[in-house]
């Protein structure tokens, strides 16, 4: 399973645009990458998934370059509410047992 | 959308006892049911794979006559933590997948806080 790795934290004012980056070195040609949002005594919750370039949602775009060893996750105009952990997860969503596995995550602390 | 509701949201036992948890998929049939545990400020571990009508899978460590599941509909997974010590407080976590709209996302319930005595 392809291994992701993201910054521990990351800071932000209200109102800025906010990248996460994720690196997953050795993600599979079937493997979609996932972001997931997570506050504090909740579940996860769905934010975006794509495979290559580019996808924009209502909340959130994700950006995949062209080797997909990276994607970074966008957040235009963060406001306090999102302060959370964001979570990257590669995996074949058509392998049952894949995208199960959650790496360390990125605690998003937006400051107003 | 898909919801997945959690009961009890949250429990206090003393140890020894057993703890029931339910996860329920309320507007959609999920095949497969995943349960997770998650520690203060640590990411989420997958405990076991819970598919209908069959035994569930366990993940490398986890004790299957400790962490019971059954799934016995596709609308339902029980969680059992069996003589709870105050090693197994944690916050888990269930989630599932739409049998219908195919296996490409997990929708989460909102978490069962266990603390044991």
């Amino acid at each position: 399973l392809a291994k992701t790795t993201q910054p521990i934290s990351m800071d932000s004012y209200e109102g800025q645009e906010v990248n996460i980056t994720c690196s997953h070195n050795n993600i599979a040609t079937n493997d979609y990458i996932t972001w997931y949002q997570q506050f504090p005594s909740q579940g996860p919750r769905f934010i975006i998934q794509g495979y290559k370039t580019k996808v924009t949602n209502e909340v959130a775009s994700l950006f995949i370059p062209a080797d997909r060893k990276s994607s970074t996750l966008s957040l235009p105009r963060v406001s306090l509410s999102d302060t959370a952990v964001y979570y990257c997860l590669v995996g074949d969503p058509n392998n049952a047992g894949n995208m199960l596995t959650f790496g360390g995550g990125t605690r998003l602390m937006v400051k107003p | 959308g898909a919801v997945v509701s959690q009961h009890p949201s949250r429990v206090i036992c003393k140890s020894g006892t057993s703890v029931k948890i339910e996860c329920r998929s309320l507007d959609f049939q999920a095949t497969t049911m995943f349960w997770y545990r998650q520690f203060p400020k640590q990411s989420l571990m997958l405990m076991a794979t819970s598919n209908e009508g069959s035994k569930a899978t366990y993940e490398q460590g986890v004790e299957k006559d400790k962490f019971l599941i059954n799934h016995a509909s596709l609308t339902l997974s029980t969680l059992t933590v069996t003589s709870a010590h105050p090693e197994d407080s944690s916050f888990y976590i269930c989630s599932a997948r739409d049998r219908l709209a195919g296996g490409n996302e997990q929708f989460f319930g909102p978490g069962t806080r266990l603390t044991v005595l």
